[in-house]
């Protein structure tokens, strides 16, 4: 089965804590993994996805296929940063189509 | 905002009547989605495109269905609206299957009593 799972819906954290938001995924194969940012009143958007291996506004995900993992993380959070995070997963030869999880809210208190 | 654009934005109706959502590109990208977004659910594929005349189901296709014309026109049906299908859709773009990076529009935000 395909599956992408993100075990916290709210995360919150107080500006300059580190941060990880967990994603979990189920694929037979190599997966396609990114992160998806929504903020307050915006369109979803490409965070960043692990091929590019880069790091976007401080964050950074690092596949890890043995513990089937794709965790987003950052240093110290910004309020900015305040948004919902979704993992998603994009099988192969799928026509490109994305699988996402359940979303994380994450909120960063001053 | 990638050329998309979703129509109309907020829709109320009422169960048993049919509704279709439009999603307009301006990108002439090849592929389009229609997912919709549910607390607890994350986004949901309903169909994709992956040309004129080319459409797929997705994983929650049932009462649904899509046409596309041309290239920059995505439309979704509920041929009949029921409660369960609250919720909000957005339309996603990309460019070709290898990029992967989708761009979404708006979305439009369905509520059917």
């Amino acid at each position: 089965a395909q599956r992408v799972t993100q075990p916290e819906k709210l995360l919150s954290v107080f500006k300059g804590a580190p941060v990880e938001l967990k994603c979990n995924y189920s694929y037979s194969g190599s997966p396609e993994l990114f992160w998806y940012v929504q903020y307050s009143r915006q369109r979803l958007q490409l965070l960043l996805r692990h091929i590019s291996r880069e790091s976007i506004k401080g964050f950074t995900a690092d596949l890890n296929k043995g513990e089937t993992s794709f965790h987003l993380k950052k240093p110290f959070a910004q309020e900015e940063d305040s948004a919902m995070y979704y993992c998603a997963l994009s099988p192969y030869n799928q026509g490109g189509k994305l699988i996402f999880g359940q979303g994380t809210e994450l909120s960063v208190k001053p | 905002d990638a050329g998309i654009t979703q129509s109309p934005r907020h829709k109320v109706t009422e169960t048993g009547t049919p509704v279709t959502l439009r999603c307009h590109q301006t990108e002439n990208h090849r592929y389009m989605y229609w997912y919709r977004q549910d607390p607890g659910h994350g986004l949901r594929l309903i169909h994709y495109s992956y040309g004129v005349k080319d459409t797929d189901k997705g994983e929650v296709s049932d009462g649904y269905s899509v046409s596309r014309s041309k290239t920059e026109d995505f439309l979704l049906t509920l041929e009949s609206a029921t409660s369960s299908q609250t919720s909000v859709y957005f339309c996603a773009i990309s460019r070709d299957r290898g990029s992967n990076e989708q761009f979404f529009g708006p979305g439009t935000r369905l509520t059917v009593l």
